[in-house]
């Protein structure tokens, strides 16, 4: 079946620093993926979408200059979030269109900025 | 604008109920629908996909339906396990994106 790999799991990093987060397809290509961001006891919110070989598309609201997403390859998307602030301590989730269900999700990235 | 809810938010009952969660979105025009299951802490699993010329999906004991023309689905837990304890998420894909339901929070007690 299809399986996204999702790293690092979690993360600490103190305010001000960059922090890159993997979403890789192992098992088939992925021409989209998706962010997620989702904040304690909340649903997951849609930040972005990323095309393979294409400028992301951001939801309205997200910044994309904070938020800079990068489809290189058809089985890797990098998010790296930029000069990172407290507020932006929070589990990030990717998925791909691949598989029998239709999307298939990472296992998650928590982030926590100090 | 797609507006998925889910009722109830949490819900916690003694091993062996049957369940219904509940999933209601505003914009019948919907390509399919995806329960997945969320334990703390993790990423999602995928439960059932009901693809949007189907009615029901089944998978051991769960079950879902979808009804485009009221805005619903229903998933369906038969034989509740404390294992079955996570949060339940429900989406519609909206073009080509995922739209999420708030989710409601089982625990299954011994």
């Amino acid at each position: 079946g299809a399986v996204v790999s999702q790293h690092p799991s979690w993360v600490i990093c103190k305010s001000g620093t960059s922090v890159k987060i993997e979403c890789r397809s192992l098992d088939f290509q992925a021409t989209t993926m998706f962010w997620y961001r989702q904040f304690p006891k909340q649903s997951l919110m849609l930040m972005a979408t990323s095309n393979e070989g294409s400028k992301a598309t951001y939801e309205q609201g997200v910044e994309k200059d904070k938020f800079l997403i990068n489809h290189a390859s058809l089985t890797l998307s990098t998010l790296t979030v930029t000069s990172a602030h407290p507020e932006d301590s929070s589990f990030y989730i990717c998925s791909a269109r691949g598989g029998i269900y239709g999307y298939t999700f990472g296992s998650g990235t928590r982030l926590t900025v100090v | 604008k797609q507006e998925v809810t889910q009722i109830p938010a949490a819900l916690s009952v003694p091993e062996g109920e049957n369940l219904v969660l509940n999933c209601s979105f505003t914009d019948s025009a919907i390509y399919n629908l995806q329960w997945f299951r969320q334990d703390p802490g993790k990423g999602l699993t995928s439960l059932l996909l009901i693809q949007s010329s189907q009615r029901e999906q089944t998978s051991g004991r769960l079950n879902a339906s979808l009804d485009k023309s009221s805005g619903r689905s229903t998933l369906y837990i038969a034989a509740s396990q404390p294992g079955d304890s996570a949060t339940y998420l429900c989406a519609v894909y909206n073009t080509d994106k995922l739209i999420f339901g708030t989710g409601t929070r089982l625990q299954v007690f011994p």
